[in-house]
C-alpha cells in the first residue's frame, strides 16, 4: 500500500474486555513501531521489531500488553483485561533499514468505558 | 531514565521565525529527528541531525550540539498551516527511538 494503515481507527470497549488492533506497514519496511498518545500528550514507546530479531518490547506498560509481527510484515498489538487507563491512541510506525524516517499510521482511538 | 525537554507551547505571528529547542538525556545517542503532528493527525517527519550542525530543508531548518545535549528546529516564513504541534525525538540505539512531550506552535495572523 502507499502508506501505513491501521485498524479499527476508534475502538470502544468495555473494561475488563480484551482487544486487537492491527497495523499493515509500508511495503518493504523492516521495522515497525508501536506508541501510544494520551491526549495531548507525547509519544510512549511500547515495543518495536526488526526483521527476524526478537522484539524490544521494553516499553510495554504490563504483562496486559503483547505485540506479535507475522511473516514480517502486519503487526497485532493485544492488550488484554482492559483498563479505563488504557484509554488512548494508539500509533504504528514503520521504518526502511538505513533510514532514519518513521512513517506513522493513523492511529487507533481507543476508548475504555 | 531517559528525558527530553522541550517547551509545552510556543506563540508567533505570521510571517515570523520561530525556534523550538530540545535537550535531552539519554543513554545512547544516533540521531536527533523532528516531527509534526497536526491535531487529530498521524506525525510526520521533518528532519535529522546526527552530526552537530544544521540541516536545512525549505522553510524549516534544524540544528544539532551534541556536546551541550541540545538541538532546536527552525521554522522560517511561519504559516496559518504551520499550527501544530512538534516533537523531538532521539534513536538511543538500535532501533529504538524515545519522544520528547511536544511544544504545541500557535500561529497567529
Amino acid at each position: 500500500g502507499a502508506g501505513v494503515s491501521q485498524s479499527p481507527s476508534n475502538k470502544v470497549t468495555e473494561k475488563g474486555k480484551d482487544v486487537e488492533l492491527r497495523c499493515d506497514p509500508i511495503s518493504g519496511h523492516t521495522a515497525l513501531y508501536w506508541y501510544r498518545q494520551s491526549l495531548g500528550q507525547g509519544l510512549e514507546f511500547l515495543i518495536y521489531f526488526q526483521g527476524n530479531s526478537a522484539p524490544d518490547k521494553s516499553g510495554l506498560p504490563s504483562d496486559r500488553f503483547s505485540a506479535e509481527r507475522t511473516g514480517g510484515s502486519v503487526s497485532t498489538l493485544t492488550i488484554q483485561r482492559t483498563q479505563q487507563e488504557d484509554s488512548a491512541v494508539y500509533l504504528c510506525a514503520s521504518k526502511s533499514a538505513g533510514t532514519d524516517t518513521q512513517y506513522f499510521g493513523p492511529g487507533t482511538r481507543l476508548t475504555v468505558l | 531514565g531517559q528525558s527530553l525537554e522541550q517547551p509545552s507551547e510556543v506563540t508567533a505571528v505570521e510571517g515570523a521565525i520561530v525556534q523550538i529547542n530540545c535537550t535531552y538525556q539519554t543513554s545512547g545517542f544516533y540521531g536527533l529527528s523532528w516531527y509534526q503532528q497536526h491535531d487529530g493527525g498521524a506525525p510526520t517527519f521533518l528532519s535529522y541531525n546526527a552530526l552537530d550542525g544544521l540541516e536545512e530543508t525549505g522553510r524549516f531548518s534544524s540544528f544539532l550540539s551534541r556536546s551541550d545535549s541540545y538541538g532546536y528546529l527552525l521554522l522560517q516564513e511561519l504559516q496559518m498551516k504551520d499550527s501544530a504541534s512538534y516533537f523531538c525525538a532521539v534513536a538511543i540505539g538500535g532501533f529504538k527511538t524515545i519522544f520528547g512531550a511536544g511544544t504545541r506552535l500557535f500561529v497567529k495572523a
